[in-house]
C-alpha cells in the first residue's frame, strides 16, 4: 500500500524559506507512470495546485508561485521536497504531498498534510 | 482567466440525489481537459472520488458518478448518506495557466 508522509518545520519567520519533505513508502518514486506533486490549502480556503516533478527531474509550477517554488527529487532515498522562499503570513497553510498519475494529471494518493504556519 | 467555478454548498435529505456543477472556460474543461473530483471530510486529506470526468476509482461506491459536457462538469451523488457530508473539489488542466487548478470547492450538508 502506498504511503506518502510529510514532514518538516510547523513554523517559518517571514520572508524565510520553507523546506518540506516527501518521503514515499510502499512503491518506487522513479515509476514512469507517475508524477509527485505538491497542494497547500491555508485555512478555511480552497486547495491550490503547487506543482509537480517527474523522477527524472522535469518540473511544472503554478504560475503564480513559480518565482519562489523548488521542487526536487531524490530517488535514492524515495523522497520529493518543497521549497518555499520570501515566505508570508498569506503561506500559512496544510501542505499536503501527492502522487499524480501521468495520464491525466490527478492525484490518486495524498499525505495525511502538514500545517506550516508563518510568524514572526 | 483561470477558474473553475463550483457552487459554495449544497444540501440534501438522507436518499436524495444532489449535484455539483464545475464550470470551467475555454482554456480548461472547454478545451476537453478532464475533470477530477475529490472529497475531503472534515479535518482529512482530499480523496480522489471520481477521475477523467467518469471513472471511480476501486472502493468508490457507484453512487458517485461524474459526467461533463461543454465548459462544465457535475458530480452526482445518489442515495445521500450521513458520511457523505464533506468539501468537494473539481479539477482540470488549464492550458492558459500550463499547470493544474481546483475549483472553489463546494460544502455538502446531508439534512
Amino acid at each position: 500500500q502506498l504511503q506518502l508522509q510529510e514532514s518538516g518545520p510547523g513554523l517559518a519567520k517571514p520572508s524565510e524559506t520553507l523546506s518540506l519533505t516527501c518521503t514515499v513508502s510502499g512503491g518506487s518514486i522513479s515509476s514512469h507512470n507517475f508524477y509527485w506533486g505538491w497542494v497547500r490549502q491555508p485555512p478555511g480556503k480552497r486547495l491550490e495546485w503547487i506543482g509537480i516533478i517527474y523522477y527524472s527531474g522535469n518540473t511544472y509550477y503554478n504560475p503564480s508561485l513559480k518565482s519562489r517554488v523548488t521542487i526536487s527529487v531524490d530517488t535514492s532515498k524515495n523522497q520529493f521536497s518543497l521549497t518555499l522562499s520570501s515566505v508570508t503570513a498569506a503561506d500559512t497553510a496544510v501542505f499536503y504531498c501527492a502522487r499524480a498519475v501521468v495520464r491525466g494529471y490527478y492525484f490518486d494518493s495524498w499525505g495525511q498534510g502538514t500545517l506550516v504556519s508563518v510568524s514572526s | 482567466q483561470s477558474v473553475l467555478t463550483q457552487p459554495p454548498s449544497v444540501s440534501g435529505a438522507p436518499g436524495q440525489r444532489v449535484t455539483i456543477s464545475c464550470t470551467g472556460t475555454s482554456s480548461n474543461i472547454g478545451a476537453g481537459y478532464d475533470v477530477h473530483w475529490y472529497q475531503q471530510l472534515p479535518g482529512t486529506a482530499p480523496k480522489l472520488l471520481i477521475y477523467s470526468n467518469t471513472n471511480r476509482p476501486s472502493g468508490v461506491p457507484a453512487r458517485f458518478s461524474g459526467s461533463k459536457s461543454g465548459t462544465s462538469a457535475s458530480l452526482a451523488i445518489a442515495g445521500l448518506q450521513a458520511e457523505d457530508e464533506a468539501d468537494y473539489y473539481c479539477q482540470s488542466y488549464d492550458s492558459s495557466l500550463g499547470g493544474s487548478l481546483f475549483g472553489g470547492g463546494t460544502k455538502l450538508t446531508v439534512l
